[in-house]
């Protein structure tokens, strides 16, 4: 079957960097996507991967290897507004997404 | 503001009603989806139209009923629903199903059976 495992719940402090690790076994893989979702909102688009290596987007970079089936989102300079869930999505050979349960992040002052 | 709005916003509905939800983007996308997310568990795509054809049903119960009108509406049709159906449901769309696209999600319609 298909599986994405990431940790349930991390806690972190204000103007720390959190790392957010996501492993995957898929039939196939067609590129691997990050989410955040506040509490009661939509989940918004936050990295794609689809080549190993790391992306970087502002405070958020999102690491990515194929060959381990791995990624992680590094998250620096915390603020109090990135506490949310992050979601990690893998697209696998039918181009469907297989998404995570979700980590949520808590940040403490 | 995603561009993809999402009514009604709440709905509770009894186990012999019958009701629909809306979505509607306006990004000039393709493809629209049908999530199901309760609590603490992974996203469930329930339902995927690709240029106004479906293209995936996720073993979705019949109780559940899409309709893709044209590539910027999407429907979904509730009738003897269960309580076990009461979540959170969410519509998305996306330039296409393939490629390095990624998913815009509408608010959500929270559904509760009772």
């Amino acid at each position: 079957g298909q599986n994405i495992d990431q940790p349930t719940e991390m806690t972190a402090t204000e103007g720390a960097i959190v790392q957010i690790n996501c492993t995957y076994q898929t039939s196939g893989f067609n590129g691997l996507f990050w989410y955040q979702q506040h509490a009661g909102e939509a989940p918004t688009f936050l990295s794609y991967n689809v080549l190993d290596g790391l992306e970087e987007k502002g405070r958020f970079s999102s690491f990515l290897s194929r060959s381990k089936g791995y990624s992680y989102l590094l998250l620096k300079e915390l603020q109090m507004k990135d506490s949310a869930s992050y979601l990690c999505a893998v697209r696998d050979s039918n181009y469907q997404l297989i998404w995570g349960a979700g980590t949520k992040l808590i940040i403490k002052p | 503001e995603t561009g993809v709005t999402q009514t009604p916003r709440h709905l509770v509905m009894g186990m012999t009603n019958k009701k629909s939800l809306k979505c509607e983007q306006h990004l000039g996308h393709n493809a629209m989806y049908w999530y199901k997310q309760s609590a603490k568990k992974p996203l469930e795509l329930m339902f995927v139209y690709n240029f106004k054809e479906q293209t995936e049903n996720n073993s979705v119960p019949s109780r559940f009923s899409p309709e893709c009108p044209n590539s910027s509406h999407l429907f979904l049709h509730l009738h003897t629903l269960q309580p076990e159906d009461s979540a959170l449901y969410l519509c998305a769309s996306s330039q296409e199903t393939s490629g390095p696209y990624e998913q815009y999600f509408g608010p959500g319609t929270r559904l509760t059976v009772t």
